[in-house]
């Protein structure tokens, strides 16, 4: 398996654009995560599905932020309008399986909002 | 609400000598507790876990933590550090009614040849 995939690996946009993030999970994977990493806060859990299914939006910073799982192999985080502060690093991560204790992590989005 | 804490925000020790990552941890009910290890420019990965069993835990790269339930606490070890070993650490628990992770803030280990 390829791992958790993650696209774009970096984004550069202006403030108030509108930014999209992917990921593709492990195949199998019925737990999805979304992270955001920044030197301020560490590593901040934003949302997680299960069964495609969201299940703990509690992190999700305010309503710019919507995230989605339209399938078990795609989910999307979307900004709308990105502003500078929510430049930052931003992981997903997935579970499943015998490992459903595990998270596996892709390699990740930076993000920077000019 | 559960919490993680790491300590220190740095460890340096030299090569071949023994580590120690401190982690102390808060969570109603019995924890899950997890390492990982995050390299420059990449995801975590995972290191190794507490969920039952053995205080003792073995994980990846000769790595191991013990679980202390009466503190609270899950230090990573490791007994002859090597330079590779150099990267940042994060703590990790959640309690056993969801999957909700809190992260620690992470410890960078560097190890000196």
């Amino acid at each position: 398996d390829a791992g958790v995939i993650q696209s774009p690996r970096h984004e550069v946009t202006e403030m108030g654009q509108e930014v999209t993030l992917r990921c593709k999970p492990i195949s199998g994977h019925d737990y999805l995560f979304w992270y955001r990493q920044t030197m301020m806060r560490g590593l901040e859990l934003l949302i997680y599905f299960n069964n495609n299914v969201p299940i703990d939006d509690s992190g999700m910073p305010e309503d710019r932020f919507s995230a989605k799982m339209p399938n078990a192999s795609f989910s999307t985080l979307k900004i709308q309008p990105s502003e500078p502060r929510d430049s930052a690093v931003y992981f997903c991560a997935s579970s499943g399986g015998l490992a459903k204790n595990i998270q596996y992590f892709g390699a990740g989005t930076r993000l920077s909002v000019l | 609400a559960q919490s993680v804490a790491q300590p220190e925000d740095q460890v340096n020790v030299a090569e071949g000598n023994p580590l120690t990552v401190k982690c102390t941890y808060s969570v109603s009910g019995n924890p899950y507790l997890f390492w990982y290890v995050q390299y420059p420019n990449r995801g975590l990965q995972f290191l190794l876990k507490y969920i039952t069993g053995d205080n003792l835990v073995k994980g990846s790269y000769g790595f191991e933590a013990e679980f202390n339930k009466s503190q609270t606490s899950f230090h990573l070890k490791k007994p002859s550090a090597l330079v590779s070993d150099s990267a940042l650490y994060f703590c990790a628990v959640r309690d056993t009614g969801g999957f909700k992770t809190i992260f620690g803030a992470g410890t960078r280990l560097f190890v000196k040849a």
